[in-house]
């Protein structure tokens, strides 16, 4: 199967920082990854599909960039709204994988 | 826009067998360009992928509980389910239920709501 690894696991900043998290595969996935955000008693939402497609209605913010075996999402300026925690998920394989998780909060 | 919502028992025994039900609103369980999935979150943990399945029958399971996992689909009723057999107090967790859009890979872009299963006695 295919590990997906995020770092850091937990990350605190300032409203209006760049923020920027990190997921890697444990092989070359192409773009199949995708980036989701779950706030707190919520089911998780897509952000990102393929790398770097914005899904429709997302803040402009949200970035996602990456292949084969490294990817990124970045805020470009966190708002407090932004606190979550992030998820990558690869679909290269139909035995689909999770990352586990990066807890964003505001410093 | 699809809507999904889990159904089942929220309390299950150890070494019983838990049983869920997703029901597709807003769509057609047999449209092509979907396929469904089962993924649990432990209370305070991160996201696990249970398994995945076409309208066909066809399923992908998790290597870690594929000996213990059936996912099924029933057309007419536009609706999905999962069983786990012989589950124990590992298996507790929010269980939701989710639309796979298989363009560029496959994404999933509805959730339910989830469902908690807790396992006890």
């Amino acid at each position: 199967d295919i590990q997906m690894t995020q770092s850091p696991s937990s990350l605190s900043a300032s409203v209006g920082d760049r923020v920027t998290i990190t997921c890697r595969a444990s092989q070359n996935i192409s773009n199949y990854l995708n980036w989701y955000q779950q706030k707190p008693g919520k089911a998780p939402k897509l952000l990102i599909y393929a790398a770097s497609s914005l899904q429709s209605e997302v803040p402009s913010r949200f970035s996602g960039s990456g292949s084969a075996t490294d990817f990124t999402l970045t805020i470009s300026s966190l708002q407090p709204e932004d606190v979550a925690t992030y998820y990558c998920q690869q679909s290269y394989s139909m035995l689909c994988t999770f990352g586990q998780g990066t807890k964003l909060e505001i410093k | 826009q699809l809507q999904l919502q889990e159904s089942g028992p929220g309390l299950v025994k150890p070494s019983e067998t838990l049983s869920l039900t997703c029901t597709v609103s807003g769509g057609s369980i047999s449209y092509s360009i979907y396929y469904w999935g089962w993924i649990r979150q432990p209370p305070g943990k991160g996201l696990e992928w249970i398994g995945t399945i076409f309208h066909s029958g066809s399923t992908y399971y998790n290597s870690s509980l594929k000996s213990r996992v059936t996912m099924s689909v029933d057309t007419s009723r536009n609706q999905f389910s999962l069983k786990l057999r012989s589950v124990t107090a590992a298996d507790t967790a929010l269980y939701y239920c989710a639309s796979i859009y298989s363009d560029t890979g496959g994404y999933y872009d509805y959730w339910g709501q989830g469902t908690l299963v807790t396992v006890s006695s």
